[in-house]
């Protein structure tokens, strides 16, 4: 079965450029989740999917991040225009019920480089 | 302040060697914690999970160990071998009393370096 996976593994881009990452879950899943990583910081949280719904997007920095997951399926994350503090490790993950204690499976993360 | 602190930053110990990585939660209403294990360009993989009723989990060599009352956690690793040199990460859920939200809050996590 394969794992969660994301695309692209790294990026770099220019401040005020777009670019939108993408990830596709361990097939089943109907939680999907969008973590980041900045530099010498701990992962946070940014927004949790269910199926195509939002279900919790508190942890999105600014109206500058969209999440979309069309379908139910696979998800993106546009970052409109990018800002040099928005470098760093986006981490998708996905579980397959919204049981608090189900495990959450991590994609191998998208780095992005913000020059 | 972050509310999942942990301890030591880093360690370095000789292969065979056993060790224990700490955990200090702030984290209220609490769920569950886990601990994970991150390798280098990798994603992070669950190792254990234990909720507020457990005290101690097991996953092979690894041996977690949760006080809910002093909101502790320990991470025991036994007869350590070269492929456990990673980052472990101490994850804290809170409790959503079945509403919506699974988010997880993260530690720094240590860097554990095993030698040959």
């Amino acid at each position: 079965e394969a794992g969660v996976t994301q695309f692209p593994s790294h990026s770099v881009i220019e401040k005020g450029q777009t670019v939108t990452l993408r990830c596709d879950p361990i097939s089943g899943h109907d939680n999907l989740y969008w973590y980041r990583r900045v530099m010498g910081k701990e992962i946070k949280f940014l927004l949790h999917f269910v199926k195509e719904s939002k279900q919790d997007e508190s942890g999105m920095p600014n109206n500058r991040f969209l999440a979309e997951r069309t379908g139910g399926t696979y998800s993106t994350l546009k970052v409109q225009p990018a800002e040099l503090e928005d470098s760093g490790v986006y981490f998708c993950a996905s579980s397959q019920t919204r049981l608090q204690t189900d495990t959450q499976y991590f994609g191998p993360g998208t780095r992005l480089t913000v020059l | 302040k972050n509310q999942v602190e942990q301890s030591p930053q880093s360690l370095i110990i000789l292969e065979g060697k056993n060790c224990t990585l700490q955990c200090n939660y702030t984290v209220s209403p609490f769920s569950n914690l886990r601990w994970y294990k991150q390798d280098t360009g990798r994603g992070p993989v669950s190792l254990t999970i234990m909720t507020f009723s457990e005290n101690t989990k097991s996953n092979g060599r690894y041996t977690a160990t949760l006080d809910a009352d002093t909101k502790q956690s320990s991470l025991h690793i036994t007869a350590s071998q070269l492929s456990d040199s990673a980052s472990y990460i101490c994850v804290v859920s809170p409790d959503n009393y079945g509403g919506a939200t699974n988010k997880l809050i993260f530690g720094t996590g240590t860097l554990l370096a095993v030698q040959p």
